[in-house]
């Protein structure tokens, strides 16, 4: 069965600082695809990113990057300069075909709640 | 504007009353899926539909059912509902090719069974 492992329950910065939130995946698929996603205060969930498992680049978007390594599967990000804005909790998911015919099912990690001090 | 609505917002019921818990979507998405928040436990969850007449289970579809006889309609349905099933609901959907695709929240709705 899928699993997503989100460690770190909850991780508190001083703003301009890099802070890095690990996801941890496991799964028995060799095609896959991850995400992360945002849900601030106000309690929307707001899509980041997906990788599919064949793109192991890392990918990085103004102050947000992504580390992607199948070898140790996990799916890092990280918040460079980090702002007040950016306290949110933050969610990785999984999505497997696990010998079925689609990639519906997906799992999520159990958050990290990332609170950003001025 | 595109969006995912769900009504109610907000409900409190009584253990036993069935209820039913609307979704919908404007962008013609195939994708539609229910997940539950929980403290300590982030979203799990309960039924997709990969298009119309077609659901499967999630990892906790047990007390909930749903049908999917339009494209843009999700609806979930509590037939009894207990109190373990006092949660905060997400319905969402996606633009699917072969795989999921970034999906589209709804505002979510606050459940409590008395």
């Amino acid at each position: 069965a899928q699993k997503v492992t989100q460690a770190q329950t909850e991780i508190s910065v001083v703003e301009k600082e890099d802070v890095t939130l690990d996801c941890v995946y496991e799964t028995r698929d060799t095609t896959y695809y991850l995400f992360w996603y945002k849900q601030p205060p106000s309690g929307e969930l707001v899509f980041l990113i997906r990788r599919n498992s064949f793109d192991e680049q890392n990918e990085i978007s103004g102050r947000y990057s992504w580390n992607f390594q199948k070898s140790t599967s996990s799916f890092n990000f990280t918040i460079t300069a980090s702002q007040v804005v950016d306290s949110a909790v933050y969610f990785c998911a999984l999505s497997e075909n696990a010998g079925g015919t689609s990639y519906g099912k997906l799992t999520f990690g159990q958050g990290t709640i990332l609170t950003v001090h001025p | 504007e595109a969006q995912v609505t769900q009504n109610p917002r907000y409900l409190i019921t009584v253990t036993g009353k069935k209820l039913t818990v609307t979704c919908s979507q404007n962008m013609n998405h195939e994708y539609m899926s229910w997940y539950r928040q929980d403290p300590g436990l982030g979203l799990r969850q309960i039924y997709y539909s990969m298009n119309v007449e077609v659901t499967d289970k999630g990892d906790v579809p047990e007390g909930y059912k749903v049908s999917r006889k339009e494209k843009r309609n999700f609806p979930l349905i509590l037939e009894s509902p207990s109190p373990n099933q006092t949660s905060l609901y997400f319905c969402a959907s996606s633009f699917r090719l072969a795989t999921v695709n970034e999906q589209f929240f709804g505002p979510g709705t606050r459940l409590t069974v008395l």
